[in-house]
């Protein structure tokens, strides 16, 4: 089975610099998808950006990039000029290209933004 | 397009108690899901459905029963409620095809007395 390990169950960050979250996974295979999500106090879970484990191009959306390294079965998110909205906890999650789509999730990290 | 929605927002029961949580997705999804969030945990798969007429057990089914009523509706139910089934329950959707992402409800908050 599966697993997903964020090792970082709480992180901070100054307004406007850059932190990054890191996030390991465990899996015997060679293709599946991997996601991080946001979730805000409000706990509406987002997802924030999403990576194929067959491209080897790091995902961007705008602010967040991830830094895959396929081989350590790493998958980290970086946030680029850190503003107040972005603090929330962010959950990794590991999903198999085969079958039905169910995600395996990481404990998670509480990102705080300080002004 | 109201995506997925939840029902209740919030729940309260006494140990031994049954309930049932509903869902709906307006977004014409094939799969469905329901997870539970605790604590230091990140969230877990209790059941799924990946079409209609189809149920499955995930990581952490014992104590649940789930329902596929139509393709829009996917219900959890607790027959009998204990203190451990304390959590937020989250509902989510997709399509069943490759990349697509989930889309998630806003949650049950249940507390088991």
């Amino acid at each position: 089975a599966q697993t997903v390990t964020q090792s970082q169950p709480e992180m901070s960050v100054q307004e406007a610099e850059t932190v990054t979250l890191s996030c390991t996974y465990d899996t015997s295979e060679s293709d599946y998808y991997l996601f991080w999500y946001k979730q805000p106090p409000s706990r509406q879970m987002i997802l924030v950006i999403r990576q194929e484990a067959y491209k080897q191009q790091n995902a961007t959306e705008n602010r967040f990039s991830v830094n895959f390294q396929k081989a350590a079965k790493s998958f980290s998110l970086k946030i680029s000029d850190s503003q107040l909205g972005d603090a929330a906890m962010y959950f990794c999650a590991y999903r198999t290209i085969q079958g039905a789509q169910k995600l395996v999730f990481g404990q998670g990290t509480r990102l705080t933004i300080n002004p | 397009n109201a995506g997925v929605t939840q029902t209740p927002k919030f729940q309260v029961l006494k140990t031994g108690q049954s309930m049932t949580l509903q869902c709906a997705q307006d977004m014409n999804h094939n799969s469905m899901y329901w997870y539970r969030q605790d604590p230091g945990m990140g969230l877990r798969l209790i059941y799924y459905s990946a079409s209609e007429g189809t149920t499955d057990k995930g990581e952490v089914p014992n104590g649940y029963n789930v329902s596929r009523l139509n393709k829009r509706e996917f219900s959890l139910r607790l027959e009998s409620a204990a203190p451990s089934q304390t959590s937020v329950y989250f509902c989510a959707s997709s399509e069943t095809v490759t990349y697509n992402e989930q889309f998630f409800g806003p949650g049950t908050r249940l507390t088991v007395l």
